[in-house]
């Protein structure tokens, strides 16, 4: 079955360094979309990505947030300055519609430890 | 805004039925979605709705009520592995899932 896989699994850097997280989203999905769960919280939207382009973003993304999709297969999010706060577990998710018809389908995550 | 409001714990024994209740305030609707997570994990699909009614789905089940602004999830013949963090998520009609904060289950034996 096909599957939304993110590397790494964990990432710890100190506050203040660019990090980015990659996602490949299932291969004939669209929609590409990421979540961050802060420890204890509720899962929380940052930013929806079709036909290269931004679709929709919360006011959690940021300047210091972006999101690409370098080639035919990644989707990447990157933070240029990490702060503390950004300490977080970071789902990536694709959909093979816009999410108000489709189901969105969840990677691993990333667990992401500032400091 | 949105609001989206579910218990935050709930026990239940092992063979046995649970319902998890959701109520939602949101300015749009265009479909409501159970996830499953296990600690640690990613959620995981469970089940969809859109129009008033039940939709099932092996052990699974879930109701809306867009008029009452409310949902269920029923879950049956409970087993140990059914022990999770149940989330329910609404779109609101924008390309964006909104999540309650889950309702974390402890199935004993």
């Amino acid at each position: 079955e096909p599957e939304v896989t993110q590397t790494p699994s964990h990432q710890v850097t100190q506050m203040g360094q660019e990090v980015i997280l990659r996602c490949v989203p299932i291969s004939n999905h669209l929609y590409f979309y990421w979540y961050r769960q802060i420890l204890g919280q509720k899962v929380e939207f940052l930013v929806s990505f079709y036909n290269n382009e931004i679709s929709e973003k919360s006011e959690i993304f940021d300047d210091q947030f972006s999101v690409e999709r370098p080639d035919g297969s990644n989707f990447t999010l990157k933070i240029r300055s990490t702060k503390l706060e950004d300490s977080a577990m970071y789902f990536c998710a694709s959909s093979s519609r816009d999410s108000n018809q489709e189901t969105q389908y969840f990677g691993p995550g990333t667990r992401l430890l500032v400091l | 805004g949105q609001n989206i409001d579910q218990p935050t714990e709930m026990t239940a024994t092992e063979g046995a039925i649970v319902q998890i209740n959701c109520t939602y305030q949101t300015s749009g609707f265009n479909g409501l979605f159970w996830y499953q997570q296990h600690a640690g994990e990613a959620p995981t699909f469970l089940s969809y709705n859109v129009l008033d009614g039940l939709e099932e789905k092996g052990r699974f089940s879930s109701f809306l009520s867009r008029s009452k602004g409310y949902s269920y999830l029923l879950l049956k013949e409970l087993q140990m592995k059914d022990s999770a963090s149940y989330l329910c998520a609404v779109n609101s009609g924008y390309s964006t899932l909104t999540f309650g904060k889950g309702t974390m289950l402890l199935v004993s034996p």
